[in-house]
């Protein structure tokens, strides 16, 4: 069976730090890999996503994310965090050729000035 | 706008009551999900019809139902409503072997008096 797990439920930062969410999943095939973001009272948006080919995947508002088969991971980086970040995030997988999507827990970020 | 359509945006009814909440997928997308979000629970998979059809269960509760009409707008109903019901619910939309993953819509916002 599939699942993923974000470590860590809360994650701050200072405006122009590093960001990064992390990401493992649990899966028999090679999976699809997802990041999605919530920003308050909104909906999920999708951020980027993984299926085939280039295992570094770039998204909306400069971040982007690595496949690494060999440890299971997807993590969610951006150079340089800017205020308008702070929001939710989820990962999630799924296995190809089905339509179901199993989401992480969600991590929530903070950027403070 | 993401094309997944939610109505009302927000619900406010006692206890006892029975809700009807509303989704237009987006078009050309076949599968309606339905999600359940609380501060204490985190994003709850309900239920998902695929064309017309049920097609998984996830944490629904018997008070609940849902459905999906020949148009693929969906209707999710909420009965014998507890304050515990309280919730954001949202509909998310996906076309077959959702590689490219969901789109949610902006959410419907209930609260139970």
């Amino acid at each position: 069976a599939q699942s993923v797990t974000q470590l860590g439920s809360h994650v701050s930062v200072s405006e122009g730090a590093l960001v990064l969410l992390r990401c493992n999943y649990s899966s028999s095939v090679p999976p699809y890999l997802f990041w999605y973001v919530q920003y308050p009272n909104q909906g999920l948006q999708l951020l980027l996503k993984y299926t085939t080919g280039a295992t570094l995947v770039k998204g909306i508002n400069g971040f982007e994310a690595e496949f690494k088969k060999s440890e299971t991971s997807f993590h969610l980086t951006k150079p340089s965090a800017h205020m308008s970040d702070a929001a939710e995030y989820f990962c999630a997988v799924s296995e190809p050729n089905t339509d179901k999507l199993i989401f992480g827990t969600g991590t929530r970020l903070q950027v403070f000035p | 706008d993401s094309g997944v359509t939610q109505t009302p945006k927000h619900l406010i009814t006692a206890t006892g009551q029975r809700v009807t909440l509303r989704c237009s997928p987006r078009s050309g997308d076949l599968s309606v999900y339905w999600y359940q979000q609380s501060l204490d629970q985190g994003l709850q998979f309900l239920i998902q019809y695929y064309n017309g059809e049920e097609r998984a269960k996830g944490n629904i509760l018997e008070r609940f139902s849902a459905q999906q009409f020949p148009d693929l707008h969906s209707e999710l109903n909420l009965s014998s409503l507890e304050l515990g019901d309280s919730a954001l619910y949202f509909c998310a939309s996906s076309g077959f072997m959702g590689g490219a993953g969901y789109t949610f819509g902006s959410g419907t916002r209930l609260t139970v008096v």
